[in-house]
């Protein structure tokens, strides 16, 4: 079955850096890989998703980039603020499935 | 457009006791799913319906977990009897289908003292 690996599970980054976070998955038929923030509390919020035939999406500070031979994907984040401070989940499914990444807390620093 | 429902936000039971959460999804949203959140991981799914049928129950513990969704819009997650294993967030999303960008709800906080 399909396995998501994510990391680091822990990033730090001074507020106006970029922050990145990658993930690789296992199953070849996986063909939709959406990004998720969680803040306290809340549930997952979907930030931006990526279809296979795709190798790069941007939407404003956000980018997600897809290399499908490799089978893995990352997430971008340039001039990080500090709402952008919560824990970030990768995720690939295809038709019949979805499994999420292990998180990654990213703090944004003063 | 109103989000995905759930109630409680907060349950504490004890174990062997049993507890039910509920989840209304985004109107006509045809795929819903049930998520269990472990603190530090990533949601886990438990049940995916498509309308009122079940799509994927394979990580469900059916010696204890059950699942509904009549009339194939609200669905309630049924614990019983609870194990101190079962605290977690229980998380429920919906999407237009499958293979669609899922809306999560606020999900539910059970502690099993």
């Amino acid at each position: 079955g399909e396995n998501v690996e994510q990391h680091p599970s822990t990033l730090s980054v001074q507020e106006g850096d970029s922050a990145v976070i990658k993930c690789t998955y296992s199953d070849s038929a996986s063909n939709y890989f959406p990004w998720y923030k969680q803040e306290l509390g809340k549930g997952p919020q979907l930030i931006i998703d990526i279809r296979s035939n795709v190798g790069e999406k941007k939407d404003q500070r956000i980018a997600v980039t897809l290399n499908k031979t490799a089978k893995h994907f990352s997430l971008h984040i340039t001039e990080t603020q500090p709402e952008d401070s919560a824990v970030y989940f990768c995720a690939a499914s295809n038709r019949d499935k979805i499994i999420f990444g292990k998180g990654t807390r990213l703090h944004i620093l003063p | 457009e109103a989000g995905v429902a759930q109630s409680p936000r907060y349950k504490i039971i004890e174990k062997r006791q049993s507890v039910a959460f509920w989840c209304n999804p985004i109107s006509g949203h045809a795929t819903l799913y049930w998520y269990q959140q472990i603190l530090g991981q990533g949601p886990k799914l438990l049940i995916q319906f498509q309308n009122n049928g079940v799509v994927d129950d394979s990580q469900l513990p059916k010696d204890r977990f059950s699942a509904e969704r009549l009339k194939g819009v609200d669905s309630t997650l049924k614990i019983q009897p609870a194990k101190l294993e079962d605290s977690a967030v229980y998380l429920c999303a919906s999407s237009p289908g499958l293979s669609y960008e899922q809306y999560f709800g606020p999900g539910t906080r059970l502690t099993v003292t």
